[in-house]
């Protein structure tokens, strides 16, 4: 089976503070996704990636940055934490030409 | 640009009884479209993938169908269960490049 993790489930920062949320699959997947979802708003795609030390920017990649360092590992990084950065943050990963994505359990971030 | 919604936004039924979820986009240049299960605080599971050029998906009580001339898909349950309640979100995905637009998801109830 597919697995994607992602490090924390539970998260809570201080506005200010640099936070890393990383995200590891076991499959071998070229592509990897960082979306978060916010009641209301639905799902928004924030960056991916589609190979290693490649990134795109997807819909809202404003107060975020990305690592793709390993081909398994998909970094999302918040330079400088602030409140509406409150969210469930969902880490996803495919195989090109796969189509199907595979979710982690996803982080619940609190910035105070 | 693609936009994705869902009708209704939530939907309470007693045990057993059929039930449909609906799904529309505005461009109909679709390549696949996707019907994902979230449960409470968790990410996302992959239930069907509809490519553009099918009509239908089945996997045991689920069955989903696309109609792309009008932009709309339908996930059809079947007999539907107490464990089937979570939210059901769709997806589509305009090009092979897995880059998908979720729309903001159903949120079904089944009481016992």
């Amino acid at each position: 089976d597919v697995k994607v993790t992602q490090s924390s489930r539970y998260l809570v920062k201080r506005t200010g503070e640099k936070v890393f949320l990383e995200c590891v699959q076991d499959m071998d997947h070229e592509n990897m996704f960082w979306y978060r979802q916010d009641p209301g708003l639905g799902l928004r795609l924030i960056y991916f990636s589609y190979d290693v030390k490649m990134k795109e920017k997807g819909d809202i990649p404003e107060g975020y940055s990305v690592s793709r360092e390993k081909k398994e590992r998909f970094s999302l990084i918040l330079e400088s934490a602030s409140t509406n950065q409150t969210s469930m943050y969902l880490c996803a990963s495919s195989s090109s030409g796969q189509e199907t994505q595979y979710f982690g359990p996803g982080t619940r971030l609190l910035v105070l | 640009k693609q936009e994705v919604t869902q009708i209704p936004a939530a939907l309470s039924v007693p045990e057993g009884e059929n039930l449909v979820l609906n799904c529309s986009f505005t461009d109909s240049a679709i390549y696949n479209l996707q019907w994902f299960r979230q449960d409470p605080g968790k990410g996302l599971t992959s239930l069907l993938l509809i490519q553009s050029s099918q009509r239908e998906q089945t996997s045991g009580r689920l069955n989903a169908s696309l109609d792309k001339s009008s932009g709309r898909s339908t996930l059809y349950i079947a007999a539907s269960q107490p464990g089937d309640s979570a939210t059901y979100l769709c997806a589509v995905d305009k090009t092979s490049y897995d880059k998908v637009i979720f729309g903001p998801g159903t949120s079904l109830s089944v009481i016992p």
